[in-house]
């Protein structure tokens, strides 16, 4: 079974309008993490935004911010004011455990193109 | 500024030919993280350092080897490259107090 599902393979936004990413993850650890990244058509990964499972508010950066519901296992990235430099590849991922070099499994992508 | 570094961004070898990719950090973080990521796919975890102490992913072939010599540097040996190791490699390093990964510009790597 997939731990992480990304159901958007692809989407496009209106500049300046929000965006909302769809993650949902399966796991039976008490602690765990769930990230994002972004992916430009250059390769490389960029983290956006960290969600420990243990955190009870909502993770922000900026323009992002994440919808963590951990009842219902999902951590959805929400990107405000889209930019056209938004345009790119978003992955999900979680580590499960608390070691360190725990590795990331990450979801299939969503991929976004912002028009003008 | 603090930086995970890969070289070269493009690689070109041939069918068996061995090649190297390598991977520097000034981060000065324990993990350093090989990822596979072909086409339109996720990245694909390798192998791991932590530290010194190496830790194989169980499906990774055999013609996939890495080295570190130091905290600084981590190496990617393919032996015998075959058409199907053609993909964007990509290193990444985290820290034993942030869990965060942190990851390189990737290397683009071509078997003809």
């Amino acid at each position: 079974a997939q731990k992480i599902t990304q159901t958007q393979p692809g989407m496009f936004v209106q500049e300046k309008e929000a965006v909302t990413l769809d993650c949902t993850y399966d796991t039976s650890d008490q602690s765990y993490g769930l990230f994002w990244y972004k992916q430009p058509s250059s390769g490389e990964m960029i983290f956006l935004i960290y969600q420990g499972s243990y955190d009870e508010q909502n993770a922000t950066e900026g323009r992002y911010s994440l919808n963590f519901q951990k009842a219902r296992k999902s951590a959805n990235l929400v990107i405000s004011a889209s930019q056209l430099g938004d345009s790119a590849m978003y992955f999900c991922a979680m580590r499960e455990g608390r070691s360190a070099g725990n590795k990331l499994t990450f979801g299939g992508g969503t991929r976004v193109l912002v028009k003008p | 500024d603090a930086m995970v570094i890969q070289n070269p961004r493009y690689q070109v070898t041939q069918f068996g030919k061995p090649v190297t990719l390598s991977c520097s950090q000034t981060l000065n973080h324990n993990v350093m993280y090989w990822y596979q990521q072909k086409s339109s796919q996720a990245p694909k975890l390798l192998f791991h350092y932590y530290d010194k102490d190496f830790n194989n992913e169980a499906d990774t072939p055999d013609n996939f080897q890495s080295r570190r010599p130091n905290t600084s540097f981590c190496f990617l040996d393919i032996r015998s490259p075959g058409l199907g190791d053609a993909a964007m490699y990509l290193c990444a390093t985290s820290s034993l107090y942030q869990e965060t990964q942190y990851f390189g510009p990737g290397t683009r790597l071509l078997v003809l």
